[in-house]
């Protein structure tokens, strides 16, 4: 089936640092979605992207559809302790009309 | 305010027992998903429905079971036969192209 490969699995930050994670498939995709979970809650979307070399940002978050539509990255700038979750991407042509997640990069972030 | 509703926020079971897990949204939204998390993996889909009365298998069905009488409402029963069901279980809705809205979850417990 399809999958998503994402990383770094876990990342370890100073506040005010600038974070950088990825996600990359052997598929083509049209639909890149980035969400953020906090611990014990469900995922809320932070980012969608829909065309291949799109760019997009939401306050201190910038998400990018990769050019040969096979990855995307999500960017975290001036980190501060509330960015602490679980990030996800998620592309959105199941088989089953479904998305596909990827594992998640897991985000500590140290006052 | 429209969003989804899961309940109860905790739960749990004892060996043998069935458990419904409650998932109830006013978005008005035709498609409605269970996903499992267990740490480090991801979001892994359980059943889905596109219309109400109708529902299809995701990839992990085994032990489990739906039902989709009202629009508003896709509970999920985790059987006897399930036997290894202590995860967190989101619920999510969707209509049309965009990405999911997700409940705030179910963490469910064997003891």
């Amino acid at each position: 089936g399809q999958q998503l490969n994402q990383s770094p699995q876990s990342m370890f930050i100073q506040e005010g640092e600038d974070v950088s994670m990825n996600c990359t498939s052997s598929s083509i995709f049209n639909t890149w979605l980035w969400y953020k979970q906090d611990p014990g809650e469900g995922p809320v979307l932070l980012i969608a992207l829909y065309k291949a070399g799109e760019l997009t940002s939401n306050g201190r978050l910038t998400a990018q559809f990769g050019i040969t539509r096979k990855d995307s990255f999500l960017n975290i700038s001036a980190s501060i302790p509330s960015d602490v979750g679980i990030y996800f991407c998620a592309e959105g042509e199941g088989s089953q009309g479904n998305l596909i997640f990827g594992k998640g990069t897991k985000l500590s972030v140290k006052p | 305010d429209g969003g989804i509703t899961q309940s109860p926020k905790y739960l749990f079971r004892k060996e043998g027992q069935n458990v419904t897990l409650s998932c109830e949204q006013n978005l008005n939204h035709d498609a409605m998903y269970w996903y499992r998390q267990d740490p480090g993996q991801g979001l892994r889909l359980i059943y889905y429905s596109q219309i109400v009365n109708d529902f299809q298998k995701g990839d992990i069905a085994e032990g489990y079971s739906v039902s989709r009488e009202k629009k508003e409402s896709f509970p999920l029963t985790v059987t006897s036969a399930q036997k290894n069901p202590t995860a967190f279980y989101l619920c999510a809705s969707r209509t049309g192209f965009r990405g999911y809205t997700f409940g705030s979850g179910t963490r469910l417990t064997v003891v």
